[in-house]
């Protein structure tokens, strides 16, 4: 079956470190995207994708980076850890030639930067 | 940008029926979606109408929208423990692209 799947599931890392969290899909979806979810804010979007080679920034990009360098992975780096990105990060994809285009959503990674 | 609004608990018993309300700001907005989260889960589509249409019914579930004051809504009858998760507005353009997703209602569920 097709899936979405995030790693790690669980992260502790330092101030100051460089982490990238994995996103890879098997649908060959075309749209991949970036969340992050706190309480109180739902989900704000980081950086999305239409495509290969294309790379947009959402409403809270700053000090998130993402590459795509081929359909099945969007790889969300964070530059420089910081206290205020302790939070659970949610990957989705979807279908634009789909009839509802719905959004398939991974099972999330919980950062914890300290 | 769009801002969409919910209000961030409803407790209901167990039987009764459950309403959980989204305003949004786009007018432009072509699909609004309903998702649904269950605890340490992922976000799952439970429904979702076009902006052509007033109401849509799909068993225990029935989505309402009121274009002129930008108000969703979705009504859940007969709700089961089952039923209690945290639920997402999110109006959308279509196409696959880019939504913008309300703050969430958490729906408890009491016996």
């Amino acid at each position: 079956d097709a899936e979405i799947t995030q790693s790690p599931r669980h992260k502790i890392t330092e101030t100051g470190r460089q982490v990238t969290l994995a996103c890879h899909q098997t649908w060959n979806h075309n749209n991949m995207f970036w969340y992050r979810q706190d309480l109180g804010h739902g989900l704000r979007l980081i950086h999305y994708s239409y495509g290969v080679q294309d790379t947009n920034k959402g409403e809270v990009s700053d000090g998130y980076s993402v590459s795509r360098s081929n359909t099945e992975d969007l790889p969300l780096t964070l530059e420089s850890a910081a206290s205020s990105q302790t939070s659970v990060y949610f990957c989705a994809s979807s279908d634009p030639s789909g009839t509802s285009y719905e959004q398939y959503f991974g099972p999330g990674t919980r950062l914890t930067v300290t | 940008g769009e801002d969409v609004e919910q209000s961030l608990f409803l407790s209901v018993r167990e039987g009764d029926s459950s309403v959980i309300n989204c305003t949004y700001t786009d007018s432009s907005s072509t699909y609004l979606y309903w998702y649904k989260q269950e605890p340490g889960a992922g976000l799952q589509l439970l429904t979702y109408i076009f902006s052509n249409m007033d109401m849509k019914q799909d068993q225990r579930l029935t989505v309402l929208l009121n274009k002129k004051d930008k108000h969703l809504s979705l009504r859940i009858a007969d709700t089961q423990t089952g039923d209690s998760a945290i639920y997402f507005c999110a109006p959308g353009a279509g196409g696959g692209n880019k939504l913008t997703f309300g703050t969430g209602t958490q729906l408890k569920v009491e016996l």
